[in-house]
């Protein structure tokens, strides 16, 4: 089946500064790629995806592409705020069922 | 506001309940999931249903069963709680057709507790 992974954190940032957040992952056929961010005390939410290779999803400041001959979908942005300290999760949905995998999380604190 | 919605945040329960997470959803969508999240583990998939009366088992299905007797509510059921259930579980949802292209709905999560 299908597998992600991502970085471990914790990744702790100053304000303004630059974010990446590795992603790799291991699938059969052509898998949509997506990041999910989960704020303090709350769900999942959508951040960004791409179904296909080369291309770019973005949302908030935040960019990933799909690079399938790296099999990755790194998550960056330029300039981080106090409010981007989240849990991220990459995940690729495909193969069997057709379902969402995860990877293990990336905890990101962003201090003033 | 479409969204999915489930009935605890918090519980605590003892070793050896029978402990119901209920959720539902409004968006008339097919597929719903049970995730569990633990650190350093991500979300691991414990069920899942494409249709009413139908599941399947996911990643961890061991001491978990579900019901889906309404399109819109999909539960889950630990049949004798114990401690290492203690996690936060969450649920999720979303449509089916157009191929991969569709993320889920996330509920808030049942922060479970057995003591």
């Amino acid at each position: 089946g299908n597998s992600v992974t991502q970085m471990e954190g914790p990744v702790t940032l100053s304000e303004e500064a630059f974010l990446t957040i590795n992603c790799t992952y291991t699938a059969t056929g052509y898998p949509s790629l997506f990041w999910y961010v989960q704020y303090p005390g709350e769900g999942l939410q959508l951040l960004l995806k791409a179904t296909k290779a080369d291309d770019k999803g973005s949302n908030k400041g935040f960019e990933a592409t799909y690079r399938k001959e790296t099999t990755s979908f790194h998550l960056e942005k330029g300039s981080v705020q106090v409010s981007d300290s989240a849990v991220y999760f990459c995940a690729t949905r495909g193969g069997a069922g057709n379902k969402l995998t995860f990877g293990g999380g990336t905890r990101v604190l962003v201090k003033p | 506001d479409v969204k999915v919605t489930q009935s605890s945040r918090y519980l605590v329960k003892r070793t050896g309940e029978k402990v119901f997470l209920e959720c539902v959803q409004d968006m008339d969508h097919e597929n719903m999931f049970w995730y569990r999240q633990d650190p350093g583990l991500g979300l691991r998939l414990i069920y899942f249903s494409y249709d009413v009366k139908m599941k399947e088992k996911g990643d961890i299905p061991e001491g978990y069963s579900v019901s889906r007797e309404k399109k819109e509510r999909f539960s889950l059921i630990l049949e004798s709680a114990s401690t290492n259930q203690t996690s936060m579980y969450l649920c999720a949802s979303n449509k089916q057709g157009a191929r991969g292209n569709y993320g889920y709905t996330f509920g808030s999560g049942t922060r479970l507790t057995v003591v």
